[in-house]
């Protein structure tokens, strides 16, 4: 079956260090996003890519870097320089479309605390 | 910028009530908007979408309609059952040349006593 795999679902992190979620999708989608939920704010975008070896900051990409090296895959690095870095994050992709009227497909999801 | 209002919660209610969860955004164009559903410990799922106005989005007894003139897009349901207790998202996505990202509702967590 189609998806998106995310990894690990549970990371600690300790202070000062770099750490790297993965996102794999293998639904052959063009895009692929990286959302951050926090509690009671909704989810807000960190990074997007539309194709391959291109990708576009989102509204919180400060402490956050990504790459799309391949289509199906699109790590996301939480850096040290990302202050309050505990949070749950989010992987989705999507066919690319004009006017965005295609739907996003999440991952389950990694949570990411500070130890 | 673009936004997405949504009634806070927790809503709760009781097996068999009717469901309603207020959505309204605010968009410099015309935006495709969308339900998602998200269980505990889980990503977000699909739940339904419109992208144009008067269409009307269903999936599993949900159904919501897109309302250009008030800029509204409420989620609504029949008859709620326990499973059913979730956090609801509403969002829009604006794109004009692709595809930039939702922007989402801060959720409404939903809880459906038996």
């Amino acid at each position: 079956d189609g998806g998106i795999t995310q990894s690990p679902k549970y990371l600690f992190r300790k202070e000062g260090q770099n750490v790297t979620l993965s996102c794999e999708q293998n639904l052959n989608h063009d895009a692929m996003y990286w959302y951050r939920q926090d509690p009671g704010q909704g989810l807000r975008l960190i990074y997007y890519s539309q194709i391959v070896n291109d990708f576009q900051k989102g509204d919180i990409a400060e402490g956050y870097s990504v790459s799309r090296e391949k289509k199906e895959s699109f790590p996301l690095t939480v850096t040290s320089a990302q202050k309050n870095p505990t949070a749950f994050y989010l992987c989705a992709s999507s066919k690319y479309s004009s006017g965005g009227r295609q739907p996003q497909h999440f991952g389950d999801g990694t949570r990411l605390s500070i130890l | 910028g673009d936004s997405v209002t949504q009634m806070e919660g927790p809503v709760t209610l009781s097996e068999e009530a009717f469901l309603t969860i207020n959505c309204t955004y605010t968009a410099t164009g015309y935006p495709s908007l969308f339900w998602y559903v998200q269980y505990p410990g889980e990503g977000l799922q699909l739940l339904l979408k419109a992208t144009k106005a008067d269409d009307k989005g269903s999936n599993k007894g949900f159904e919501a309609t897109y309302r250009k003139e008030t800029t509204s897009f409420h989620l609504e349901k029949g008859s709620v059952q326990v499973s059913d207790s979730a956090v609801y998202f509403c969002a829009l996505s604006l794109s004009g040349g692709g595809a930039d990202g939702l922007t989402f509702g801060k959720g409404t967590h939903l809880i459906i006593q038996p």
